[in-house]
């Protein structure tokens, strides 16, 4: 059974660097064609897709938030990292960890971690 | 990036009815187009990708068509654990965006 679970702060200050870790079970980052993506929702708007590592290492971010993202993984552990740098409150909402089908540029999610709130608040 | 507008922004049926849901891209996305189901609490479920696949365990009463800029997803016969909100997906162009939802709810 594939399950994806996030774990990190639920409430973060202004300016800080949010850490989430994705931690994987049922398939392994290891594989080949293996991908996982973090995608966030804040209250009462759009799922907005953030960042996709996949099984050789290739890393693709978000235009908009590029600078401000970065993903990695931890095969050993089975887990991936997601850091986001100078959090502000606009950031608010809930992070999830999708397992992620498809090409090198053409994504869709085929299991859904249930999510994390994050709260940027001082 | 691809723009993508669902309609209506809530739709109010009863069990038993047909759910008609439609999204529509600021340019074509040549089929590659996903539909998601998402309840309060839970982890949301890929119901559809390229536009008509049903993905794995899906019931066939969740049914989709379309092509370009146009897409329908169809609930034929709506069932009590079906009231949620819906949002489609593309992957036609990069990066994958994803539309504001429609919320089926109770009439």
């Amino acid at each position: 059974q594939v399950t994806l679970k996030e774990s990190g702060p639920a409430l973060v200050k202004p300016s800080q660097t949010l850490t989430l870790t994705c931690t994987l079970s049922g398939f392994s980052l290891n594989t080949t064609q293996m991908r996982v993506s973090w995608i966030r929702q804040p209250p009462g708007k759009a799922l907005e897709w953030l960042a996709r590592i996949d099984w050789d290492d290739d890393k693709f971010y978000s235009p908009s938030l590029t600078t401000r993202l970065t993903i990695s993984k931890d095969t050993f552990k089975n887990q991936v990292v997601l850091t986001m740098t100078n959090m502000d409150p606009v950031d608010t909402g809930t992070y999830y960890c999708v397992r992620t089908m498809g090409f090198k540029y053409s994504s869709w999610f085929d299991a859904w971690g249930q999510g994390t709130l994050v709260t940027v608040s001082s | 990036e691809v723009v993508l507008t669902q309609s209506p922004a809530t739709l109010s049926l009863s069990p038993g009815e047909r759910a008609t849901l439609s999204c529509r891209a600021s340019q074509s996305v040549s089929g590659f187009l996903a539909w998601y189901q998402h309840k309060p609490g839970q982890a949301p479920r890929l119901l559809i990708y390229d536009a008509a696949n049903r993905a794995t365990g899906i019931p066939a009463r969740f049914s989709g068509r379309g092509s370009g800029t146009d897409y329908t997803l169809t609930i034929s016969g709506l069932e009590t654990e079906d009231f949620a909100v819906y949002y489609c997906q593309q992957r036609g162009h990069w990066p994958p965006t994803f539309g504001p939802g429609t919320k089926v709810d109770f009439k």
